[in-house]
C-alpha cells in the first residue's frame, strides 16, 4: 500500500519561506508517477500547486510560479515543496498526492498539514 | 486555464436516493476528468478517473459519464457514509484545475 506524510512547520511568518516534505513509502520516486502538491485553504477548495515528475520534469502553477520550487531526492524516496514570500493568502491544508492511476489522477494522498501564516 | 463550475453547490437528499453531480468544463478536456470524494478533516478519495472509470475499491453504485464539456458523476443510492463533498479534476491542458465541489448533505 501506498503511503504519503507530510512534515513541516505549522506556523510561517509573513514574507517568510513555506517548506513542505512528503515522504514515500510503498512506492518508489523512480516509478513512472507525478507526485503532486494541492492545498485547500480552510473552508474553501482544492488548489493544484505543482508537481514533479520521476525524471525531474515539473509543472508550477502559473499564479505561485515566481515563488515556488518542487524537488525530489529519490534516494530518501521523498520530494518537497518551497514557497517563498507568503502572505496570509497562502494559509492552507496542504497536501500531497501520488498521480498514478490512468491519466495520472490523485490515486494515494497524504493526510494534509495546516499551515498558518501570521506573525 | 480552464473552469469547472459545479452544480449545484448543495444537493439535500435522502439515503437511498439518486445523487446526479454536474462538471462543466470551460473548454473541452477531452475524457481527462476525475472526480473525488471528500469527508471533513480527510483527504480527497478518487472514486471515478478518465470520466468513467471507478478506482480501485469504489462501490459499483458510484459511476461517471460525459466527455469534452459536460460530465456527470451518480450515485445511485446514496448510503449514510456517501454524504460529502466531491469535487471533479481535469488533466487536459496545464495548469490542472478543480471544480469548486458539490456538498451531498443529509436532508
Amino acid at each position: 500500500q501506498v503511503h504519503l506524510q507530510e512534515s513541516g512547520p505549522g506556523l510561517v511568518k509573513p514574507s517568510g519561506t513555506l517548506s513542505l516534505t512528503c515522504a514515500v513509502s510503498g512506492d518508489s520516486l523512480t516509478s513512472t508517477n507525478w507526485w503532486s502538491w494541492v492545498r485547500q485553504p480552510p473552508g474553501k477548495g482544492l488548489e493544484y500547486i505543482g508537481e514533479i515528475y520521476h525524471i525531474g520534469s515539473t509543472h508550477y502553477n502559473p499564479s505561485l510560479i515566481s515563488r515556488l520550487t518542487i524537488s525530489m531526492d529519490k534516494s530518501r524516496n521523498h520530494f518537497s515543496l518551497e514557497l517563498t514570500s507568503v502572505t496570509a493568502a497562502d494559509t492552507a491544508v496542504y497536501f500531497c498526492a501520488r498521480g498514478g492511476t490512468g491519466s495520472y489522477f490523485l490515486d494515494f494522498w497524504g493526510q494534509g498539514t495546516l499551515v498558518t501564516v501570521s506573525s | 486555464e480552464i473552469v469547472l463550475t459545479q452544480s449545484p453547490a448543495t444537493l439535500s437528499l435522502s439515503p437511498g436516493e439518486r445523487a446526479t453531480l454536474s462538471c462543466r468544463a470551460s473548454q473541452s478536456v477531452r475524457s481527462y476528468l476525475a472526480w473525488y470524494q471528500q469527508k471533513p478533516g480527510q483527504a480527497p478519495r478518487l472514486l471515478i478517473y478518465d470520466a468513467s472509470k471507478r478506482a480501485t475499491g469504489i462501490p459499483a453504485r458510484f459511476s461517471g459519464s460525459g466527455s469534452e464539456t459536460d460530465f456527470t458523476l451518480t450515485i445511485s443510492s446514496l448510503e449514510p457514509e456517501d454524504f460529502a463533498v466531491y469535487h471533479c479534476q481535469h488533466r487536459s491542458h496545464w495548469p490542472w484545475t478543480f471544480g469548486q465541489g458539490t456538498k451531498v448533505e443529509i436532508k
